[in-house]
């Protein structure tokens, strides 16, 4: 079956400090993949998303991730965090035909110190 | 993208009693769909609305308890009934399938976060 692990709860970085946060997942097939964002009182943003082609991947606000197939990896990257990206952060799966079904992990809640 | 609105935004409710949570979206989709974010938790897919039919619950969610209507390509409802403190939650809308974009992204509502004493 699908999953998706993100094995930090929390996470504390310096204002200015480069950030990496972890996803593993699980998934007979090529996956597609998500990262998305929750800022307190919002809904859920898109930051990125991988289907095929560059492992590499950019996305909006300065972040990126990159797929590793042999690790079941995507983990997401910001080389320098703003106090704005407090947040939690939810990789995620999709399955089903066209990737119509998304599985959550179960988030990343990033603070950043002044 | 898509811009997704919901109504209401919050609600306290008393147990026993039913709401009625609207989704909007500003373009025709081809996919909506209703996710509970319990408390500190994670999203969990609720349903698949299908506009048209009958929706397609996922395990652990019955249509007694979450009846959805899906009258056209960009309006869904979703009704909590006979509520329970348990079912107290943020309840998501998001949709699928945009014209241009595909059925890959999905784009989310705020959320309804719902109280129930």
């Amino acid at each position: 079956a699908q999953s998706v692990t993100q094995p930090d709860i929390h996470i504390t970085v310096s204002e200015g400090a480069s950030l990496e946060l972890r996803c593993n997942y699980s998934y007979g097939a090529t996956p597609y993949l998500f990262w998305y964002v929750q800022s307190p009182g919002q809904g859920l943003q898109l930051l990125l998303k991988y289907f095929s082609g560059d492992t590499l991947v950019q996305g909006i606000k300065g972040f990126e991730a990159e797929f590793k197939r042999s690790q079941s990896s995507f983990n997401l990257r910001k080389p320098s965090v703003h106090w704005s990206d407090a947040a939690e952060y939810f990789c995620a799966v999709g399955a089903g035909s066209s990737a119509s079904k998304i599985i959550f992990g179960s988030g990343t809640r990033l603070s950043i110190r002044p | 993208s898509a811009v997704i609105s919901q109504k209401p935004s919050r609600d306290i409710c008393q147990r026993g009693t039913s709401l009625t949570i609207q989704c909007q979206v500003d373009s025709q989709v081809t996919m909506m769909f209703w996710y509970r974010q319990q408390p500190g938790q994670s999203l969990t897919l609720i349903a698949t609305a299908n506009q048209g039919s009958e929706a397609t619950y996922e395990s652990g969610f019955v249509i007694d308890k979450f009846p959805i209507s899906r009258p056209n390509l960009t309006f869904s409802t979703l009704t909590v009934s006979n509520m329970s403190p348990e079912d107290s939650s943020i309840y998501l809308c998001s949709a699928g399938g945009l014209a241009g974009v595909g059925t890959d992204t999905q784009y989310f509502g705020p959320g309804t976060r719902l109280t129930v004493l």
